[in-house]
């Protein structure tokens, strides 16, 4: 099974500041996901990076595609309480051909007003 | 919101007793998957299904067993439930397998086992 890395574990920020997550794998991987997760809630995609090197914007939220696809990052500019959650990275496992999607353990991101 | 409801929301039970998750979908996707969710460890996959009666094991099936007899019902088993089996249960759809295209997830089940 191809693994993903996510760093930090834990963030808590203060409203207003901005933050940088990871996700990293020695693997590489033809496309990945960020989902995030509201308490109670299932994940929710956020958006699928496929081509290395891509940079896309959300918003306030800006991710990135490592050149050789084995890594992502995910930059919040001026987080806000509404961002509190856990972050997830996501790709899709190849080996042994099945159809499945690995998880990264994700980033719990808190927002203090 | 893709239309997926999972039951029951939450369940407590006593260990070596059986259990049964449901996963509905309105969505007529293909693929359904039942993942279990935990602190340190994030989502794993159990068990998956490309279509009606086919299914594949995943990464902690283990203790667990899933049935398909219709496109819009996926089922997960506990035959006989244990305390590490305490956990959230995420039930996710997909129209094309996972492969660029996302999951839609429900909302899961909390399940205690004690």
């Amino acid at each position: 099974t191809q693994l993903l890395e996510q760093s930090p574990q834990f963030l808590s920020i203060q409203e207003g500041e901005n933050l940088t997550v990871y996700c990293n794998s020695s693997s590489v991987f033809s496309s990945l996901q960020w989902y995030r997760q509201e308490p109670g809630e299932g994940p929710v995609l956020l958006v699928t990076v496929v081509t290395g090197g891509e940079v896309k914007k959300l918003k306030r939220l800006t991710f990135q595609f490592g050149d050789a696809r084995k890594d992502s990052s995910l930059h919040i500019t001026a987080a806000q309480p509404g961002d509190t959650g856990l972050y997830l990275c996501a790709g899709p496992d190849t080996q042994g051909g099945s159809e499945k999607l690995v998880f990264g353990k994700g980033t719990k991101l808190t927002v203090n007003p | 919101d893709a239309g997926i409801t999972q039951s029951p929301r939450h369940k407590v039970t006593e260990t070596g007793t059986p259990v049964t998750l449901r996963c509905h979908q309105t969505e007529n996707h293909r693929y359904m998957y039942w993942y279990r969710q935990d602190p340190g460890h994030g989502l794993r996959l159990i068990h998956y299904s490309y279509g009606v009666k086919d299914t594949d094991k995943g990464e902690v099936s283990d203790g667990y067993s899933v049935s398909r007899s219709k496109t819009e019902d996926f089922l997960l088993t506990l035959e006989s439930a244990t305390s590490s089996q305490t956990s959230v249960y995420f039930c996710a759809i997909s129209p094309f397998g996972t492969t660029n295209e996302k999951l839609f997830f429900g909302s899961g089940t909390q399940l205690s086992v004690l």
